[in-house]
């Protein structure tokens, strides 16, 4: 079974500032998607950010980028330029592609805080 | 387009009751997917199912808990003789037929009291 792990419980940041979230996976398969969700006080699960895994180039979106390091099973989101409604939980998401579903196995997540 | 569509968001039950939950997908969707997100935690994938049927149900409870996607109508989540550990936000999300991408609600937050 896969895992993600998000080592970080709780990030700060000052505004206009970079910060970077990390997250490991563990599994044993080849083609997968990796994600990362943000999730504020409203609770909507908005995607921030996608990788597949088969592409060696890293996503980019904007001021979020990630840094996708698969023998490493790493895969760690960038924000930059901090801005204050950046603030929410972030979760990394993992998803097979050898299913026929979109079943995505999350992180435990990581509270950003952004200081004026 | 509307979104996925959770209702209702605040539910609350009695220990010993029943709890519904329900979940009317994206346009075009026909898969379904429930998770559980207790405080402070990730969301944990609980069942997926599609029209008429239940394609993995690998992270429902064995017990007290089921969950359905009729041919008309929307996805319901069903919780029989609730406990305080049921207590959390439930979350729907649906995707298409080949899609590589699952769109989520804005969950239901259930308090057993």
């Amino acid at each position: 079974a896969q895992t993600v792990t998000q080592s970080q419980p709780e990030m700060s940041v000052q505004e206009a500032e970079t910060v970077t979230l990390s997250c490991t996976y563990d599994t044993s398969e080849s083609d997968y998607y990796l994600f990362w969700y943000k999730q504020p006080p409203s609770r909507q699960m908005i995607l921030v950010i996608r990788q597949e895994a088969y592409k060696q180039q890293n996503a980019t979106e904007n001021r979020f980028s990630v840094n996708f390091q698969k023998a490493a099973k790493s895969f760690s989101l960038k924000i930059s330029d901090s801005q204050l409604g950046d603030a929410a939980m972030y979760f990394c998401a993992y998803r097979s592609d050898n299913n026929a579903g979109n079943m995505l196995t999350f992180g435990g997540g990581t509270r950003l805080m952004v200081k004026p | 387009n509307a979104g996925v569509m959770q209702n209702p968001r605040h539910l609350v039950r009695r220990r010993g009751q029943e709890a519904r939950l329900r979940c009317s997908p994206m346009k075009g969707h026909s898969h379904v997917y429930w998770y559980r997100q207790l405080p402070e935690e990730g969301l944990k994938f609980m069942v997926y199912l599609q029209k008429e049927n239940i394609i993995d149900e690998s992270g429902m409870p064995k017990e007290r808990f089921s969950a359905e996607f009729p041919k008309e109508g929307p996805s319901i989540l069903r919780i029989q003789q609730v406990v305080r550990g049921d207590s959390a936000a439930y979350f729907c999300a649906s995707s298409g037929t080949g899609g590589t991408e699952a769109f989520f609600g804005q969950g239901t937050r259930l308090t057993v009291v």
